[in-house]
């Protein structure tokens, strides 16, 4: 089974950097994905860990701990348009490239 | 240009209807995907289809059939409407596993049964 955590809401001040934690329990793995979605809109790309270690794109960063089956995206000077939920997804080892996602944090940056 | 088109982005429809809901690709990718997000946000994948062979099935009724008349297109039919049918449909797409892409996704076409 598949087994994804995240918090479910996080609110952080314009400017500020923010950490959403997601961990993992899952009947194999082949890389983690974070998706960005705002509301109404489809989930678009943000990064892709597949070993340990941090990712840096941009304002966005991703670490992955297989050993530990914890992820967590990195926010830095955060934006109002950063307001959305962010989605956690597994991919699974089988022959499709099927993601498993968590229920997703609902970001709110305020001023 | 759409990488990834599915129409129609709304759908409202009485229960017991029987409706269909169409995705294209044009990304060149060989695996199709059908999801579903709910009311609480949480985004289940429904099916895969690889080269036109249906390679997963997560626990869906049987009245939704995934139709898939080329690599291009995934189709989602869905026979005998039920209210807890309601939620939003997205449709992706991903190149062939070993490359490290992520899946691409249609803007969803939200669905209302009444």
């Amino acid at each position: 089974g598949q087994n994804i955590d995240q918090p479910t809401e996080m609110t952080a001040t314009e400017g500020a950097i923010v950490q959403i934690n997601c961990t993992y329990q899952t009947s194999g793995f082949n890389g983690l994905f974070w998706y960005q979605q705002h509301a109404g809109e489809a989930p678009t790309f943000l990064s892709y860990n597949v070993l340990d270690g941090l990712e840096e794109k941009g304002r966005f960063s991703s670490f992955l701990s297989r050993s530990k089956g914890y992820s967590y995206l990195l926010l830095k000077e955060l934006q109002m348009k950063d307001s959305a939920s962010y989605l956690c997804a597994v991919r699974a080892p089988s022959g499709a490239n099927n993601l498993f996602f968590g229920t997703g944090t609902r970001l709110t940056v305020i001023p | 240009d759409t990488a990834v088109s599915q129409t129609p982005k709304y759908l409202v429809t009485q229960m017991g209807n029987d409706k269909s809901i169409k995705c294209e690709q044009n990304l060149g990718h060989d695996t199709m995907y059908w999801y579903k997000q709910d009311s609480k946000k949480f985004l289940k994948i429904m099916f895969s289809y690889n080269n036109k062979e249906l390679i997963i099935n997560e626990t869906v009724p049987n009245r939704f059939s995934p139709k898939s008349p080329d690599k291009a297109h995934l189709n989602l039919h869905i026979n005998s409407l039920e209210l807890g049918d309601s939620a939003v449909y997205f449709c992706a797409s991903s190149p062939p596993q070993g490359r490290a892409t992520e899946a691409f996704f249609g803007q969803g076409t939200r669905l209302t049964v009444v």
